[in-house]
Parts: structure tokens; C-alpha cells; sequence
């Protein structure tokens, strides 16, 4: 079963900030926080992980709590080609074994 | 540098019937896992090949096999298929295990069993 939890679906307006929340309460000291999303009839694109530290790459910024109990996924300047269930899947350091719940379906409205 | 890919893109079969669907992975990557996704449900876990070996499996039934071949690419079988078999099964390559490497996935192969 899944470790996160996540809200099943958000809407945001297309050039503001999406934030996507995720609990996981019972992560361990090596599991690694990651995100994934899934366009519609496509594969999942994998967006960013992160340890305990606050991760910003290209696509996302990903915000993990001081007790790493729950994460915040930010799209900062949301499209309307970030239409996509969004995953928050934890994992074991190395395991690569990624465990899907049902994530978030974000709607980015016009 | 080539991304993941997948073939067939669609299937249709009977159920009773075996399937192999095939897998080439990223280039540079040595890990395949594969997932089953049913409509409206997040992906499965099914199992990992990494360097041609079976490391680490879902609960999945024996009938759900693999193999991976010298060049990293995978085979995924499934026999006596059954009507819940029909799903999108999506492959996925990687660094491999060890590490806290990204997956990439292909476009997925739509199976439909009837």
C-alpha cells in the first residue's frame, strides 16, 4: 500500500502557483520523498525527490517539513499543460520499487 | 540520447491467450521495472530487472514473467491472460537500484483482454 496521502484533486488558475500537498507520516530516516505526474495516456514524467532539504529544479520546487512528516510539491507559474495527476510516492533509498496511491488530479484552469 | 520505448502501442487478445510486450531502455540505463495500470488507478509494481536478473517482485502471479536482455532491453510475458490482465502496462528504466535515481518511463503498451 501506498505511504502517502494526498487530497484527490485541486484546481488552480493557469499562472499562479500550484501547491500540492502530501503526508507522509510514517516515512523513514532513508526514504526518499518523490514526485511524478501523468498526463493523460502517457507515462508517468518523473519531477523532482528530495531527502530533508528543500529541492528546486527546472519544473517544481519541492518543500519537506523540518519533521519530513509531509511535503508541499509547488508549480510556480502554473500551464494549462500541467493538467496531470500528480504522485507523491516515498521510497526506500535505492529500492526503486515506486509505490503509486491514487494521487492528485490538478486542474489548471483558463 | 533516446528515450524509453514500448511496443506494441495497443493489443488485443483472447482471453486464455499469451502475450509478450517489449521494452527498450534509456540509453546508458542498466534497470527496467514494469507497472500495470488499471483505468483510473495508479501504477503497480510487477517486477525489476537489473543487469538481466529478476530483483525484487510485486504480488503478481507466476504467470506474470520477464526477462531482460545483454542490452538492457526487457520482455514482458503474461499467460493464460484474463480478462483483468487489460490495463496500460508501462516500463520504466533506470540508473539502477542502489542509488536515489529517477525512473523513466515509456508511453505504455494498452492491453485489452476480451
Amino acid at each position: 500500500d501506498a505511504k502517502t496521502t494526498q487530497p484527490p484533486s485541486m484546481d488552480c488558475a493557469e499562472g499562479r502557483a500550484a501547491n500540492l500537498p502530501c503526508n507522509h507520516s510514517t516515512i523513514s530516516g532513508n526514504e526518499y520523498v518523490y514526485w511524478y505526474r501523468q498526463i493523460h495516456s502517457q507515462g508517468p514524467q518523473y519531477i523532482i525527490h528530495g531527502l530533508k532539504n528543500n529541492e528546486t529544479n527546472e519544473m517544481a520546487s519541492l518543500i519537506i517539513t523540518e519533521d519530513r512528516k509531509s511535503s508541499t510539491l509547488i508549480l510556480p507559474h502554473a500551464t494549462l499543460r500541467d493538467t496531470a495527476v500528480y504522485y507523491c510516492i516515498v521510497e526506500i533509498q535505492g529500492a526503486q520499487k515506486l509505490v503509486f496511491g491514487q494521487g492528485t488530479r490538478l486542474t489548471i484552469n483558463p | 540520447e533516446t528515450g524509453v520505448t514500448q511496443s506494441p502501442t495497443h493489443l488485443i487478445k483472447t482471453r486464455g491467450q499469451q502475450v509478450t510486450l517489449r521494452c527498450s531502455s534509456q540509453s546508458g540505463h542498466n534497470t527496467v521495472s514494469w507497472y500495470q495500470q488499471a483505468l483510473g488507478q495508479g501504477p503497480q509494481f510487477i517486477f525489476q530487472y537489473y543487469r538481466e536478473e529478476e530483483n525484487g517482485r510485486g504480488n503478481f502471479p507466476p504467470r506474470f514473467s520477464g526477462l531482460q536482455f545483454p542490452n538492457y532491453s526487457s520482455e514482458l510475458n503474461v499467460n493464460a491472460l484474463e480478462l483483468d490482465d487489460s490495463a496500460l502496462y508501462l516500463c520504466a528504466s533506470s540508473l539502477g537500484p542502489g542509488g536515489s535515481y529517477e525512473q523513466y518511463f515509456g508511453p505504455g503498451t494498452r492491453l485489452t483482454v476480451t
